[in-house]
C-alpha cells in the first residue's frame, strides 16, 4: 500500500511568512509524529497525535508552531512568522498503534530566506 | 543532554565484509529501539527494532544485539553491499501511555567499497 506521503517536497518562504506543511499517513495508523532534522543536526520530535486524545506538543519549539489532525488522518503543521532557523528538513510518520516502528514519509524542506 | 549517541560520524567498509554500526543510550527508561537507513533527500526507512526484553533481533542481513547492561546497541551487516551506502540512525523510545517519540542518534554514514 501507499506510504507516507508529505506536501510540498519543498518550500522556499520569506522571514515573517506563514507556512503549512502537509502530512497523510498510512492508512490505518493511529499515531502520527512530526519531526525536523535542521543542517547538521539529527531528527528532533516536535509533537504527536494518537487517535482522537490531545496531542503531545511537549517539542514544539515556540509558540509560533502548530498541528492538527482532521478525522484522525491528515495532519498539517503550521509555523507562523517564519524565522531563519526554521529552515530544516520536516519529517511526518505513522505508526499502526502508538508502540511499534514509525514509518516516515519523505519530508519537507523548508528554507526561510 | 544528547540521550543517544552514534560516536562515529561514518564508517567504510569492503564489500562482503562486515558492517558495524554502534550507538549508546544514556536513559535507562528506554526500553525499545530501532535502526533506520536515510538516502539523502529521501525519509529514514525503518530497518529493524529491538525491545529490551531481547538482547538480539535478526533480519535477513541485518542483526541488532543490545546490551543492557553497557546501554549500548549495534548493528551489524552482513555481507555488506554497496546498495548499503546511506546514513544510519539509532532511535530509540520510552513506551508509555502518551506514544513512543523517538530519540535519534546523529548518524553514521556508512560507505560500502566495491
Amino acid at each position: 500500500g501507499a506510504g507516507v506521503s508529505q506536501s510540498p517536497s519543498n518550500k522556499v518562504t520569506e522571514k515573517g511568512k506563514d507556512v503549512e506543511l502537509r502530512c497523510d499517513p498510512i492508512s490505518g495508523h493511529t499515531a502520527l509524529y512530526w519531526y525536523r532534522q535542521s543542517l547538521g543536526q539529527g531528527l528532533e520530535f516536535l509533537i504527536y497525535f494518537q487517535g482522537n486524545s490531545a496531542p503531545d506538543k511537549s517539542g514544539l519549539p515556540s509558540d509560533r508552531f502548530s498541528a492538527e489532525r482532521t478525522g484522525g488522518s491528515v495532519s498539517t503543521l503550521t509555523i507562523q512568522r517564519t524565522q531563519q532557523e526554521d529552515s530544516a528538513v520536516y519529517l511526518c510518520a505513522s505508526s499502526l498503534l502508538s508502540t511499534g516502528a514509525q514509518y516516515f514519509g519523505p519530508g519537507t524542506r523548508l528554507l526561510v530566506l | 543532554d544528547q540521550q543517544v549517541k552514534q560516536n562515529s560520524p561514518s564508517l567504510s567498509v569492503q564489500e562482503g565484509r562486515i558492517s558495524i554500526l554502534n550507538c549508546d543510550y544514556t536513559n535507562s527508561m528506554f526500553d525499545y529501539f530501532l535502526w533506520y537507513k536515510k538516502y539523502p533527500a529521501e525519509g529514514p526507512t525503518f530497518l529493524i527494532s529491538i525491545s529490551s526484553i531481547k538482547d538480539k533481533n535478526e533480519d535477513g542481513r541485518f542483526t541488532v544485539f543490545l546490551n543492557k547492561s553497557a546501554k549500548h546497541l549495534s548493528l551489524h551487516i552482513v555481507p555488506s553491499q554497496p546498495g548499503d551506502s546511506a546514513v544510519y540512525f539509532c532511535a530509540a523510545s520510552a513506551v508509555r501511555n502518551a506514544g513512543n517519540m523517538l530519540t535519534f542518534g546523529g548518524g553514521t554514514r556508512l560507505m560500502v567499497k566495491p
